[in-house]
């Protein structure tokens, strides 16, 4: 069974605080992504990675920073947590072709307080 | 990224069709039309894709438009678990090495009544 798996499915931390959220796959995919998921608003793309130490910005990376140093591994990284951070954390992998699906971890819900 | 429209939530009968429109009028040749959906409290799950032939699986039905700027996903006999946000996205047929940003829009609310 192909896997997708987020290190925490809830998470509370404090503001100010730094904040790792860890992303792992097992299906020796090239590129790896983090959203987050508000009300109304959908999920938004944070960042993604097409390659080992590779990063693109998505649509709203400020007060974000992301890591892959090993193919199965992206970490997305919250440098000064803020209450607004506070969100669902999706994270997704696929292979690099567009004709191929898409895989998501359960998310993390993280709550800045 | 070429963009997708849908509309916000689509109200069904549980055991009766249900036709989700897709439209994508800037899509280009080279881009395969996704859908997803995401049931509640769990990540996007995939449902089909297709690039320009009507497709079938499973879960459900992909049916494009000739000109490729509108598409319709089918649930032949809809159920209460099928109430869920569902996402029409465009993904290019090689990324190569370069970028895929997998842009999601807000979905369709599909709300299905028993």
């Amino acid at each position: 069974d192909v896997k997708v798996t987020q290190s925490s499915r809830y998470l509370v931390k404090r503001t100010g605080e730094k904040v790792f959220l860890e992303c792992v796959q097992d299906m020796d995919h090239e590129n790896m992504f983090w959203y987050r998921q508000d009300p109304g608003l959908g999920l938004r793309l944070i960042y993604f990675s097409y390659d080992v130490k590779m990063k693109e910005k998505g649509d709203i990376p400020e007060g974000y920073s992301v890591s892959r140093e090993k193919k199965e591994r992206f970490s997305l990284i919250l440098e000064s947590a803020s209450t607004n951070q506070t969100s669902m954390y999706l994270c997704a992998s696929s292979p690099n072709r567009g004709n191929t699906e898409a895989f998501f971890g359960q998310g993390t819900r993280l709550t800045v307080v | 990224d070429a963009k997708t429209t849908q509309p916000n939530s689509m109200e069904s009968n549980e055991e009766e069709p249900v036709h989700l429109p897709c439209n994508h009028s800037t899509i280009s040749g080279t881009d395969y039309i996704h859908w997803y959906r995401q049931l509640p409290s769990q990540g996007p799950e995939y449902v089909i894709h297709g690039l320009t032939s009507n497709v079938n699986n499973r879960m459900a039905s992909l049916a494009i438009a000739e000109d490729r700027k509108s598409s319709t996903l089918i649930l032949h006999r809809a159920t209460l678990r099928d109430a869920a946000v569902y996402y029409c996205i465009l993904r290019a047929v090689d990324s190569g090495g370069g970028a895929d940003g997998l842009t999601f829009g807000k979905g369709t609310h599909l709300i299905i009544q028993p």
